[in-house]
């Protein structure tokens, strides 16, 4: 089993519509997940950052954590064809390591 | 400005030829990491280093090596060794739980 797994994808959604990414992480220590965004040839760039259960929002952006579950998710409300691009899931586990899911592939039709 | 600067950004090397890449930052974070990054894959761990003069493999260490003699400084060298080594090289850092912070990378291609 994959320390964090993502459905590689890709995602097709049209523009104006709701983007949903999951992932899925094996150390139950884990205590901090992030999202981040990477563009072709380009270094990831942080989009939301979540430490507890529930959800968090940002603008367009809600990521939910269900610890229990070990579940994280990343809702990208009005997709924009700016948001294609690639998510990775990052999590922070109990070793001090931070470890990335292989990303998802997102594309947003004009 | 505040940020992490890696160098060089493009790399070519020969066969059996051993290559540092260059990682500073400025940030005052503890923890710096180094990961590799092949075409459409994620991001896979090399090593980190919580502290001065001390680091832990991740977990694709063969073929690699770093030191950590100043906070601010993590250069990684490929090493021979290193069978496969074509790739994008990200560096990033940290301050305790948070977020990391990357470089804009380094791609290395061997001829």
């Amino acid at each position: 089993q994959k320390e964090v797994e993502q459905n590689s994808g890709p995602l097709s959604v049209p523009e104006g519509a709701i983007a949903s990414l999951n992932c899925t992480y094996s150390d139950r220590v884990s205590q901090s997940f992030f999202w981040y965004r990477q563009y072709s040839g380009k270094s990831p760039e942080l989009i939301m950052s979540i430490y507890s259960n529930g959800d968090k929002e940002d603008g367009r952006f809600t990521a939910q954590l269900n610890k229990a579950s070990q579940y994280v998710s990343l809702l990208i409300r009005d997709s924009q064809p700016s948001d294609s691009a690639t998510y990775l899931c990052a999590v922070h586990t109990g070793g001090f390591k931070t470890i990335f899911g292989a990303g998802t592939r997102l594309f947003v039709k004009a | 400005d505040g940020g992490i600067t890696q160098s060089p950004k493009y790399l070519f090397r020969k066969e059996g030829q051993n290559v540092t890449l260059s990682c500073e930052q400025n940030l005052n974070h503890d923890a710096m990491y180094w990961y590799r990054q092949d075409p459409g894959q994620g991001l896979r761990l090399i090593y980190y280093s919580q502290i001065v003069n001390d680091f832990q493999k991740g977990d694709i260490a063969e073929g690699y090596s770093v030191s950590r003699e100043k906070k601010e400084s993590f250069p990684l060298t490929v090493t021979s060794a290193q069978k496969n080594p074509t790739a994008f090289y990200l560096c990033a850092s940290r301050w305790g739980p948070g977020e990391l912070f990357f470089g804009e990378g380094s791609r290395l291609t061997v001829l």
